[in-house]
């Protein structure tokens, strides 16, 4: 089945720093990768994803990018705000058609944004 | 428009007991699909249904089970419950796009 490893773990950076997680996926099946922030004790929420036929979307202060051929896709963050501390999950998923299938989600990296 | 909702928001169980936590989708979604987030994890995918049957499911034992009602409301079921069932059970929902989630009930097992 798919493996979802993302890194760091941990990321600390400063207000008005760029902040970048990374994820490496095994299955040249997925086709879907979105990316959650979770703040403590709620839900998670989409922040932004991507399919396999687009290698980059940006939604203003957040961006995603794709390498089918080494799979693996990055979260970029910019003018880090502290309101963008948080918890965040890649994940990747086999869609079909027009159903969306299960999410296999990495480790998740606590993002701290120091005013 | 209401979104995905959960009941019940807590839940204590001892070691043995069954369980039942309930999910009812965003508007006019018709999938729901169940996952367990262990703290400090990742959430794990449990199983799916569509259409009133389990279309995929996760590596959990046959001690988790569900059901999808006409109405794609769906319940979680655990049975024999031990400690390491303790987690954050999240339903999500979608109609073949973004998978929204809910609030998620804490189970936590003595």
């Amino acid at each position: 089945g798919e493996n979802v490893e993302q890194h760091p773990s941990t990321l600390s950076v400063q207000e008005g720093d760029s902040a970048v997680i990374k994820c490496t996926y095994s299955d040249s099946a997925s086709n879907y990768f979105p990316w959650y922030k979770q703040e403590l004790g709620k839900r998670p929420q989409l922040i932004i994803d991507i399919r396999s036929n687009v290698g980059e979307k940006k939604d203003q202060r957040i961006a995603v990018t794709l390498n089918k051929t080494a799979k693996h896709f990055s979260l970029h963050i910019t003018e880090t705000q502290p309101e963008d501390s948080a918890v965040y999950f890649c994940a990747a998923s086999s869609a079909g058609g027009t159903s969306y299938g299960k999410l296999t989600f990495g480790q998740g990296t606590i993002l701290t944004v120091h005013p | 428009d209401a979104g995905v909702t959960q009941s019940p928001t807590h839940l204590i169980k001892t070691r043995g007991q069954q369980v039942t936590l309930r999910c009812s989708p965003k508007s006019g979604h018709d999938t729901v699909s169940w996952y367990q987030q262990a703290l400090g994890q990742g959430p794990q995918f449990i199983f799916q249904y569509y259409e009133e049957e389990e279309r995929q499911r996760g590596n959990f034992p046959d001690r988790f089970s569900g059901h999808q009602f006409p109405n794609y409301s769906s319940e979680l079921n655990v049975n024999a419950l031990l400690l390491g069932d303790s987690a954050l059970y999240l339903c999500a929902s979608t109609l073949g796009g973004e998978q929204f989630f809910g609030p998620g009930t804490r189970l936590t097992v003595l």
